[in-house]
């Protein structure tokens, strides 16, 4: 159990288009979903936290317009890098966490690999 | 604010041998502890983790991880590694604020033939 999915699982896309990566969880209901950004041989930094309803909270430093996060139900997050460029070439991980989970674990999606050319 | 340090950037390891990934974290309010493995190009896997109790935490493939309070770390030990074991392992702590995770630096693991 626990699985998250997230689609596509590569994408290479032109610069200034816009490209959205699907986060799902596919056995359970995910009040919270988190994006995080991975550079090569980094740790993981997180971009924003959605819950289900309502508007992603960004970290600071995130672009907000340029990354549109939605959170539309309790099993689908959606991010969305508008108008790209080659800097916004990166690894991007999706986690989600479970309703009632009183042990505040997240499972992670296997992630999406984003080249900008 | 919390934070966490992972000492060895690189850890490289002859097979069958022991190994033990350092990590340090700081913070004023209790925590959740975890390590995650990450095979190239693949997502996290959680190894294990702490909430409470036993300060010895056993996880999956044989590691195990020991809460330290008075030393604020939580190391993650395998008494004898294979090849697959090589990978990218992540420390984490859970931030007091909507369940953030908050990483170290990573540790590459290199076990080698």
């Amino acid at each position: 159990g626990a699985v998250v999915s997230q689609h596509p699982s590569r994408v290479i896309c032109k610069s200034g288009t816009s490209v959205k990566i699907e986060c799902r969880s596919l056995d359970f209901q995910a009040t919270t979903m988190f994006w995080y950004r991975q550079f090569p041989k980094k740790s993981l930094m997180l971009m924003a936290t959605s819950n289900e309803g309502s508007k992603a909270t960004y970290e600071q430093g995130v672009e907000k317009d340029k990354f549109l996060i939605n959170h539309a139900s309790l099993t689908l997050s959606t991010l969305t890098v508008t108008s790209a460029h080659p800097e916004d070439s990166s690894f991007y991980i999706c986690s989600a966490r479970e309703r009632r989970d009183p042990d505040y674990e997240q499972y992670f999606g296997p992630g999406t690999r984003l080249t900008v050319t | 604010a919390q934070s966490v340090t992972q000492l060895d950037s690189q850890v490289p390891v002859f097979e069958e041998a022991p190994v033990e990934l350092r990590c340090n974290y700081s913070s004023s309010v209790s925590v959740y502890l975890f390590w995650y493995v990450q095979y190239p190009n693949q997502g996290l896997q959680l190894l294990l983790k702490y909430l409470s109790g036993s300060t010895l935490v056993k996880g999956i493939n044989g590691f195990e991880a020991e809460f330290n309070k008075s030393q604020t770390s939580f190391h993650l030990r395998k008494p004898s590694v294979h090849i697959s074991d090589t990978a990218e392992y992540f420390c984490a702590v859970k931030g007091p604020v909507r369940g953030k995770l908050i990483f170290g630096q990573g540790t590459t693991l290199q076990v080698k033939p």
